[in-house]
Parts: structure tokens; sequence; C-alpha cells
């Protein structure tokens, strides 16, 4: 199916481990982004990315890190992950518009 | 750096009734602004864009905006709103024509009474 997907939908992880988060786009785009959603705070830029191997930190990158070594995937890596990560984080590619995938719930205990 | 300020949390009109959802900006140079609209548990979809030209902006299910440089401002408007637009509305602006990072405001919530 062509879009941005993401997985897993949901998650639930522990304090301290590490979890990653998928993100797969469909369309080529070269720019793809992560962000985070929190209530009162809106979407926050995690990482955004230019190209494949060219990554770049957004307005709240610490505790995360991105790859991209291919066109078509950004995973994002929580190495250590603690309970302030708990958030949905939506992925997303820049084609004529920014497009959203469906979100990730990520529930830190 | 840019920001966005949406001044309201929560709104709710009745069905049919007009609809102003209000976005003011801060940005140096000319802004790329942006009105998204999410659906509980959804990703965000665009309604509609403003890059140059003509300030009033037409947009998906019958939604505008106006872009106002004197009051920095990007408010979205619908004359008569149906129950499917309660939803949670964000305005974002842009940097650069390149990249479109995108800076988020928090968000309007709008409830619709049937």
């Amino acid at each position: 199916d062509a879009g941005i997907t993401q997985s897993p939908r949901y998650k639930i992880t522990e304090t301290g481990r590490q979890v990653t988060l998928m993100c797969h786009q469909t369309w080529s785009h070269s720019y793809m982004f992560w962000y985070r959603q929190d209530l009162g705070h809106g979407l926050r830029l995690i990482y955004y990315s230019a190209a494949a191997d060219i990554t770049d930190k957004g307005e709240v990158p610490d505790g995360y890190v991105v790859s991209r070594s291919k066109t078509e995937n950004f995973p994002l890596t929580l190495e250590s992950a603690t309970r302030s990560q708990t958030s949905v984080y939506f992925c997303a590619s820049r084609g004529d518009e920014q497009y959203f995938g469906p979100g990730t719930r990520l529930t830190v205990t | 750096a840019q920001s966005v300020t949406q001044p309201d949390i929560h709104i709710t009109v009745s069905e049919g009734a007009s609809l102003e959802l209000r976005c003011n900006y801060s940005y140096g140079a000319t802004p790329y602004l942006f009105w998204y609209v999410q659906s509980p548990g959804q990703g965000l979809q665009l309604l509609l864009k403003y890059f140059s030209g003509d300030t009033l902006v037409q947009g998906i299910k019958g939604f505008e905006a106006e872009f106002k440089r004197s009051q920095s401002s990007f408010n979205l408007r619908k004359p008569s709103v149906h129950w499917s637009d309660a939803a949670e509305y964000f305005c974002a602006v842009g940097r650069g024509a390149g990249s479109y990072q995108l800076t988020f405001g928090k968000g309007t919530k709008l409830s619709v009474i049937p």
C-alpha cells in the first residue's frame, strides 16, 4: 500500500529499555521527520532527515537517536527509555506537502 | 526562532454555526503557514496552506484561512460547521521553502453540539 506507515502502533516498555519505532514511506520522499505529541504541547520536532545518511536535530532531540540508511525508512530509537518519553510519536515525509503517519503510542512504565 | 500561538484551547460551537479559530505566528521572514486537522486517534491531515499570493486561501472540507501580515495572524474559518468537524486543529509555520520544518501551535480542540 502506498503511503506512510508506522510500527508498532502501540508499545509499552519499561524505564531503561531500548525501543525502536519504525517509519516507512513508499513515495521516495527525500525529507522525513519525527515528531512527538504531548498534551498541552502540540507537536514538537525531534529529528529530521533531508536524504539517506543525512539527519539533523529538531527542537527536542535529547534521548533519541535516528538513522536513515535507506530513503524509505527512518527509524527512531530511544536508547534508554524514560517516563518523560511517554508520548505519541508521528513520522512524516514531505512531498508537495507534509504527510503524517498514523502515530505510535508509547508508554514507558 | 519561529513560534505559533493558538489562544483558544477548546471551542464549542453548535452545528450550523460559523467558526473561527485563531492563530498568531512569530517569524522573521515570509512565513509558510499551514492548518492541520487531527481526528481522535488519527494522524494529521492538511487542511490548507499559504505560501504567497492571495491572502485568502481555500482548503478542503469547506475551510478557508486569511493571512494578515499586519496582525501576524492566519485564522481558520468555516461558515457552517458540521458535527464531523469535531477534531483538534493545529496551526503551523514552516521554515524555508525547502525543508518545511514545521513549528506547531498547541492546538485548538473543537467540539460541535448537535
